[in-house]
């Protein structure tokens, strides 16, 4: 049972344009959701996050939306870089499960020039 | 850089074998976590460790275990390694609970 869900396993933009990756969970106990970009050969590097008490947050060219009645986030990347080019993994834990991340399977976004 | 460093980088063993990976945290981060990424698939939770401590267990098979020492390091112990245990192996630590994870570089296993 996948409790988080990234429908798209890849995603192809031009450079300058927006990037938009989507994820969609199951579990309603989730209450903080999060990020993580992953290059080749390295590990996830955290991107940003989101708590459910909010519905947007933004850190610079990355902006992370919250809709909690459809169980739904998504990440905009504005505007998107030849180095954003990598796997987008969404994330989400929930306080009763001492914030284990649950991930999804990742979107592989291609930026091109 | 995340700080958290993981050894090997790359292992390759037979079935059959034991092998240990190796999580070093970030300074001052309390809480260790560990996570399988097999072919086509996410990141799968195993295990997390807080100041020594088992916290959570994900689906982490019998034949694993881990533990965490009193200087906050980590270690993942992997026994009678079948084919299917090859994978990346991550370790990712926080200075809490909740607090955001940052991971290491992983450890790519294979078995052969």
């Amino acid at each position: 049972d996948q409790q988080v869900k990234q429908n798209s396993p890849s995603l192809s933009v031009q450079e300058g344009r927006i990037s938009i990756l989507n994820c969609d969970y199951t579990n309603s106990m989730f209450d903080y959701f999060l990020w993580y970009k992953k290059y080749p050969a390295e590990g996830p590097t955290f991107l940003i996050s989101i708590s459910s008490i909010k519905d947007k947050n933004e850190d610079g060219r990355f902006t992370v939306f919250l809709n909690k009645s459809a169980k739904h986030l998504s990440l905009h990347i504005v505007p998107s870089q030849p180095g954003d080019s990598a796997v987008y993994f969404c994330a989400a834990s929930a306080r009763g499960s001492n914030y284990k991340l649950t991930f999804g399977k990742g979107t592989l976004l291609t930026v091109n020039p | 850089d995340s700080g958290v460093t993981q050894t090997p980088k790359h292992l390759i063993t037979a079935t059959g074998q034991r092998v240990t990976l190796r999580c070093s945290p970030r300074s001052g981060d309390l809480s260790v976590y560990w996570y399988q990424q097999s072919l086509d698939q996410g990141l799968q939770f195993l295990i997390q460790y807080y100041n020594g401590e088992e916290r959570a267990k994900g689906n982490i098979l019998e034949r694993f275990s881990a533990q965490q020492f009193p200087d906050l390091h980590s270690e993942l112990n992997l026994s009678s390694l079948e084919l299917g245990d090859s994978a990346l192996y991550f370790c990712a630590s926080s200075v809490g609970v909740g607090s955001v994870a940052f991971f290491g570089q992983g450890t790519r296993l294979t078995v052969v």
